[in-house]
């Protein structure tokens, strides 16, 4: 059964970047089948998608984070990524890594989620 | 603000139906077959509960349904019970932008009274 794990610093300062991984475990991160996207969540809101990476590496942004957001795979540690440039307090949430089928795009798997905030 | 428009809470008594109405345009929800809905209890990751509109996933309970009219699509919980009560979210398509990226709703508390 597939499971993904975020993992990454837990405080980040305003105006770094904010660094995260999802590890893949019990599946294969390069079936085609899939992609695999960043969600996150602030206390007490709503979710926000961040966006996507197809196993081909093409990506998807949410138009709102597009300039600050870059997401990678790593295919051979079944891995991929998230950056988030210039953070602010606004970024604090807890950030879920999650699968999709390319054809529904509905998230059929999630990471348990990270909580990262931004302080200085 | 979120893209989808979703109560933020509605309430009903073990046994009842409630409906969770998610209004979005016709860049999304009216555009789309691509409604999915998620239930999320506190401190938890989002389950997938339905997807495709009206599609459950396998291990969902059939007390969960889903229709779509227009740019208004619903979930509807019936024979409610104490388990059910958690925040949902929807979430769809949206090409307001190319290309089409996901949008969600503000969420919706149930609560089993």
């Amino acid at each position: 059964q597939v499971q993904l794990q975020e993992s990454g610093p837990g405080l980040v300062k305003p105006s770094q970047t904010l660094s995260l991984t999802c590890t893949v475990s019990g599946g294969s991160i390069t079936s085609g089948n899939y992609y695999w996207s960043w969600i996150r969540q602030p206390a007490g809101k709503g979710l926000e998608w961040i966006g996507r990476i197809y196993t081909s590496g093409s990506t998807n942004y949410n138009p709102s984070l597009k300039s600050r957001v870059t997401i990678s795979v790593d295919m051979s540690k079944i891995q991929f990524s998230l950056r988030l440039t210039s953070v602010t307090a606004a970024d604090t949430a807890v950030y879920f890594c999650a699968r999709a089928v390319i054809a529904a795009p509905a998230f059929d798997i999630w990471g348990q989620g990270t909580m990262v905030t931004v302080t200085s | 603000q979120s893209a989808l428009t979703q109560p933020a809470s509605v309430s009903g008594s073990p046994g009842q139906s409630i409906t969770i109405s998610c209004t979005g345009t016709s860049s999304d929800v009216g555009r789309y077959n691509y409604v999915s809905w998620y239930q999320q209890y506190p401190g938890k990751a989002p389950k997938l509960m339905i997807y495709d509109v009206s599609i459950r996933p396998s291990g969902v309970s059939n007390r969960f349904s889903g229709s779509k009219s227009g740019n208004t699509a619903s979930l509807i919980i019936s024979g409610l019970q104490a388990e059910d009560e958690a925040d949902y979210y929807c979430s769809s398509y949206s090409n307001t932008n190319t290309p089409p990226y996901v949008v969600f709703g503000g969420g919706t508390k149930v609560t089993v009274l």
